[in-house]
């Protein structure tokens, strides 16, 4: 059963250019979550997303920022006009099922390095 | 939100046990505490999550104080894969908004 799958791994933009980073989540779940590490930084959370539907965006800054997942194939966290301050690592992160309660794990990727020159 | 407090950087030898403590003591009556680890290069990896009671799993137990102020998460014998940063941390209001913050550096000698 593959993991959570992110492309690129690596990512290298100029100032004003676009970034689009995937995530395919693991087999047979349909939540995905996307957190964003800034160097020297905890990863914190940005955006939560069921199949065709924002759940909670709370965490997304509030323009250059999307987030989408299709019906079919992988989410994508778009990033609008890059700045340098947009250079992290990005991680998806997926779960069968809403997380609540006792339900407790998130399973994430390996992470979308971004760097913006 | 709940504030944690880990050290910095810890020790251990191969093939012995390792504890590493968290303070939560902000932490609300329904917040249930979570353990991540990451090593180099690599994402989050769930470890183990409890609310009052002491947990076991495969990987780890998580030993939480009577007042929920304090827990402690034990490898009972570090290996050199066990190399990596533990994140204790209480969710925000829900279980999948979680914020990292540094950490423990956990660094296993052979």
């Amino acid at each position: 059963n593959a993991g959570v799958m992110q492309n690129p791994r690596h990512l290298v933009r100029r100032r004003g250019q676009e970034a689009r980073l995937r995530c395919s989540p693991m087999k047979g779940h349909s939540h995905v979550y996307w957190y964003r590490q800034l160097p020297e930084e905890g990863l914190k959370f940005m955006v939560y997303l069921q199949k065709e539907n924002i759940i909670d965006e709370s965490g997304m800054p509030k323009e250059r920022f999307s987030a989408e997942f299709p019906k079919e194939g992988p989410s994508i966290l778009r990033i609008q006009q890059v700045v340098r301050g947009d250079s992290a690592a990005y991680f998806c992160a997926s779960s069968p099922q809403r997380l609540a309660g006792d339900t407790g794990e998130l399973f994430f990727g390996e992470g979308s390095r971004l760097t913006v020159l | 939100d709940a504030k944690t407090t880990q050290p910095n950087s810890m020790e251990s030898n191969e093939e012995e046990p390792v504890h590493l403590p968290c303070n939560h003591s902000t932490i609300s009556g329904t917040d249930y505490i979570h353990w991540y680890r990451q090593l180099p290069s690599q994402g989050p990896e769930y470890v183990i999550h409890g609310l009052t009671s002491n947990v076991n799993n495969r990987m780890a137990s998580l030993a939480i104080a009577e007042d929920r102020k304090s827990s402690t998460l034990i490898l009972h014998r570090a290996t050199l894969r066990d190399a990596a940063v533990y994140y204790c941390i209480p969710p925000a209001g829900s279980n999948y908004k979680l914020t990292f913050g540094k950490g423990t550096l956990l660094t296993v000698n052979p």
